[in-house]
């Protein structure tokens, strides 16, 4: 079984401030590990993948995330938040040869002035 | 280059009516197939998958069925639709061919009135 938890359903940044959000995962076995952003009315993008190698990956827009495996986190994070980051943001995993992703709750971003 | 098609991009329709979306991927052969419904409350949740023409998998019981005549086509149909159907509808592919992540179309809004 495989389950996500992304802590904090909505997050508000300033903008050029770091944006952090998180996400643990459970997994009975080595998982791959994804974050995806979704505009308003809009389908899920993938921002970046963890499979196997490097824990920490870099992916689109500056946007990167660090696999820790003691952990069993996921984390998503960018140094400095851009207007455009203001969406909502989605942990999923996958444990099976099928690609079923689980995802976790969403987090939504609003980015401040 | 691949791209998922799904259409409409919105749907109004009323309690006990069928309903059938449409979901066509390119530039790629025996793609795996998936439909997730996006409802509030409800996170986003698998609701079918397919491996192969004719192959449906249901992930979870509903008043909603899944089809795939042809490797890169993708309906999902339902004979009476029930208020609790409305909801955000995405249709996603993955290579089968050592694919990892999944790729997602624009969605469709369902909303039964």
């Amino acid at each position: 079984a495989q389950s996500v938890t992304q802590l904090g359903s909505h997050v508000s940044v300033s903008e050029g401030a770091l944006v952090l959000l998180r996400c643990n995962y459970s997994s009975s076995v080595p998982p791959y590990l994804f974050w995806y952003v979704q505009y308003p009315n809009q389908g899920l993008q993938l921002l970046l993948k963890y499979t196997t190698g490097a824990t920490l990956v870099k992916g689109i827009n500056g946007f990167e995330a660090e696999f820790k495996k003691s952990e069993t986190s996921f984390h998503l994070t960018k140094p400095s938040a851009h207007m455009s980051d203001a969406a909502e943001y989605f942990c999923a995993v996958n444990s099976d040869s099928w690609g079923k992703l689980q995802f976790g709750a969403g987090t939504q971003v609003v980015v401040t002035p | 280059s691949q791209t998922i098609h799904q259409w409409p991009a919105t749907l109004v329709q009323p309690v006990g009516s069928p309903l059938s979306l449409e979901c066509t991927v390119e530039g790629t052969s025996n793609p795996n197939l998936y439909w997730y419904r996006q409802a509030a409350g409800r996170g986003l949740q698998l609701l079918f998958y397919s491996v192969g023409i004719g192959q449906i998998s249901s992930e979870v019981p509903q008043n909603l069925s899944a089809s795939r005549p042809q490797d890169r086509q993708f309906i999902l149909s339902s004979k009476k639709l029930l208020l609790s159907d409305s909801g955000f509808y995405l249709c996603a592919w993955r290579n089968r061919a050592g694919g990892t992540e999944a790729f997602f179309g624009q969605g469709t809004r369902l909303t039964v009135v």
